[in-house]
């Protein structure tokens, strides 16, 4: 059965450190692969998809993503993390027919 | 990607209610999906509304409880029904438009009392 799995519940960095969230996907195919982050009461937004061809995909605010088919793998990353970050981020995969979430990376940023 | 307008941003309801949320989107859509998020939790598929068809409930959710419209491809409502404390989730409605990925609403956060 499909899944995604993020390890980590909650992170904490320091404002302008790097950020990397971990996402790992279980599917016979090569998935559609998203990335989402819910500001605290709000909806959720979407930072960057990966469908097909280059295999690190740049998104908004900065985001980035790197899809490793050995590892299925779909890590996101930010070289330097800013307060307004702090939220909560979800990875994604889609197989066409169904759409699957993982549980969620909660995100602290400290000044 | 597809602008969603969704009311209310949130609601306090008595238990034993129900309270319907609307979803407006920008332009036509095939499929509309509709997930529950639980406080603390990621989000489940409750059901996604084909116009003109009934729609497909997941497990673990039936037609009774969250009864759903989509009467055009721009619009489509989901009623909590019978509510009880255990219903208190936020609420988003989401489309697929083919190569935007899956846009969100802003959600409806749901408190029970």
């Amino acid at each position: 059965a499909q899944s995604v799995t993020q390890p980590d519940i909650h992170i904490t960095v320091s404002e302008g450190a790097s950020l990397e969230l971990r996402c790992n996907y279980s599917y016979g195919a090569t998935p559609y692969l998203f990335w989402y982050v819910q500001s605290p009461g709000q909806g959720l937004q979407l930072l960057l998809k990966y469908f097909s061809g280059d295999t690190l995909v740049q998104g908004i605010k900065g985001f980035e993503a790197e899809f490793k088919r050995s590892q299925s793998s779909f890590n996101l990353r930010k070289p330097s993390v800013h307060w307004s970050d702090a939220a909560e981020y979800f990875c994604a995969v889609s197989t066409g027919n169904q759409f699957y979430f993982g549980t969620g990376t909660s995100l602290t940023v400290i000044p | 990607s597809a602008v969603i307008s969704q009311k209310p941003s949130r609601d306090i309801c008595q238990r034993g209610t129900s309270l319907t949320i609307q979803c407006q989107v920008d332009s036509q859509v095939t499929m509309m999906f509709w997930y529950r998020q639980q406080p603390g939790q990621s989000l489940t598929l409750i059901a996604t509304a084909n116009q003109g068809s009934e729609a497909t409930y997941e497990s673990g959710f039936v037609i009774d409880k969250f009864p759903i419209s989509r009467p055009n491809l721009t619009f489509s409502t989901l009623t909590v029904s019978n509510m009880s404390p255990e219903d208190s989730s936020i609420y988003l409605c989401s489309v697929s438009r083919e190569n935007y990925g899956y846009t969100f609403g802003s959600g409806t956060r749901l408190t029970v009392v």
